[in-house]
């Protein structure tokens, strides 16, 4: 599975959007972009994930560049609940293979 | 949607003793189940990963006789560690996914050994 990076940490102020970037450049063509999160002492929470197209749900935006090298997650309203550590996964879908995790980034809503 | 549910959310035992976790998919099959650890401050470290009815397979580094993994039935799967230490002391947490379509994640299970 193609590796990722991450900033190791944001900060966003309440209200406002929290654009989370992800470096993926050696992905490839049947690899998909998976965003999850972990709030402090949980399991993580799948948020989105995309293959080429942008893509939106009730809880975040994804938007993958063209060349497909990188890729922002965007909460379009940051709320305090929104503080956690973003990952951002890329690998194949639909085999049993594992998902790993990098570092991610840790985002900070402030009030 | 999918659930899982771990259990216990928390556990202290003495060094020494063991202790099992479980991890149970209420809603859907399981095919594979993947068992991760946490340090504090630390991202998720893949342990070792399970399929019914199969032996799990390890990670390197991780010891499978100290931690024991079981999964017999398409949603029930338990993580065994023995004669645990502090070292072990760590969060524990497992996920299910079916043909690889979704992974969902337990809550977590935070080891204490003293």
């Amino acid at each position: 599975d193609a590796k990722t990076t991450q900033p190791p940490s944001m900060d966003c102020a309440e209200g406002r959007a929290a654009n989370l970037p992800c470096n993926h450049s050696t992905i490839s063509g049947n690899e998909y972009v998976y965003w999850y999160r972990q709030i402090h002492s949980q399991g993580p929470q799948y948020i989105i994930h995309g293959l080429k197209n942008n893509e939106t749900n009730e809880m975040a935006s994804l938007i993958i560049t063209e060349d497909r090298k990188s890729s922002t997650l965007i909460l379009p309203h940051a709320t305090l609940r929104d503080t956690a550590v973003y990952y951002c996964i890329v690998r194949v879908r639909g085999n049993n293979n594992d998902m790993r995790f990098g570092a991610g980034t840790r985002l900070t809503v402030k009030p | 949607g999918a659930v899982v549910s771990q259990h216990p959310s928390r556990v202290i035992c003495k060094s020494g003793t063991s202790v099992k976790i479980e991890c149970r998919s209420l809603d859907f099959q399981a095919t594979t189940m993947f068992w991760y650890r946490q340090f504090p401050k630390q991202s998720l470290m893949l342990m070792a990963t399970s399929n019914e009815g199969s032996k799990a397979t390890y990670e390197q580094g991780v010891e499978k006789d100290k931690f024991l993994i079981n999964h017999a039935s398409l949603t029930l799967s338990t993580l065994t560690v023995t004669s645990a230490h502090p070292e072990d002391s760590s969060f524990y947490i497992c996920s299910a996914t079916r043909g690889g379509y979704g992974y969902t994640f337990g809550s977590g299970t935070r080891l204490t050994v003293v």
